[in-house]
């Protein structure tokens, strides 16, 4: 698979629930990211890891929210005590850090939360 | 810090008819900036960037765009829309200091009428 897989594609809950997101990037990349996009809105970031270390975070990042890069491959984003202004797409990218920023950004296709 | 702004949130053109997706920037040191094309249920997918090198540079189907310092801008053209080009367009620009994190516009939906 030569692309960024991000599991599940399509995710309703309850308010208050907790979930969980999967990012697998591409296997070479180092670096893997983790970006929110609500309803007519561009992407915004919310934080990044090269390798398994989590280099920085978006102030969008509350106490609700964790990522995690085991082993420096794939990634979870768990939101807890889910509230309706979590409902967005969270879009999940890699890139190496010897290839250009932004050139060798791949992303994948988006986990769609609906929180109801 | 480094800031995007889309001019447009919707442009509509005719099919066979000219592209103008305008974009201007702001940054505090020589940016890097890129245009990327959203289509409904797909990724995220980069058309072309500016990197310091010719200002002039072109992307894949068709697209190209013009980098001017003295405009802060680097708007997004195509000398004939085709149906497919309707999607959703970002201007980015990127933080090198930061590792390497994006910043998006606000969006431009572009729509072709046939």
């Amino acid at each position: 698979d030569t692309g960024v897989s991000q599991d599940p594609r399509h995710k309703i809950t309850k308010r208050g629930q907790n979930v969980t997101f999967r990012c697998d990037p591409i296997s070479e990349h180092n670096r893997l990211y983790w970006y929110r996009q609500t309803l007519g809105q561009g992407p915004e970031f919310l934080t990044y890891f090269q390798n398994e270390a989590q280099l920085e975070k978006s102030r969008l990042l509350s106490d609700r929210f964790s990522a995690e890069r085991p082993k420096g491959s794939f990634s979870t984003l768990e939101i807890q005590r889910t509230e309706q202004g979590d409902s967005a797409m969270y879009l999940c990218a890699s890139s190496h850090t010897m290839q250009g920023g932004g050139y060798g950004y791949t992303f994948g296709s988006g986990t769609r939360l609906t929180v109801v | 810090a480094q800031s995007v702004t889309q001019l447009d949130s919707h442009v509509s053109v005719s099919e066979g008819t000219p592209v103008l997706l305008r974009c201007n920037y702001s940054s505090s040191y020589s940016p890097s900036l890129f245009w990327y094309v959203q289509h409904p249920n797909k990724g995220l997918q980069l058309l072309l960037k500016y990197t310091s090198a010719a200002t002039l540079v072109k992307g894949i189907n068709g697209f190209e765009a013009e980098f001017k310092k003295s405009e802060t801008s680097f708007h997004l053209t195509k000398p004939s829309a085709h149906m497919s080009d309707a999607a959703e367009y970002f201007c980015v620009v990127i933080a090198r200091d930061a590792g390497n994190m994006l910043t998006f516009g606000g969006g431009t939906r572009l729509m072709v009428k046939p």
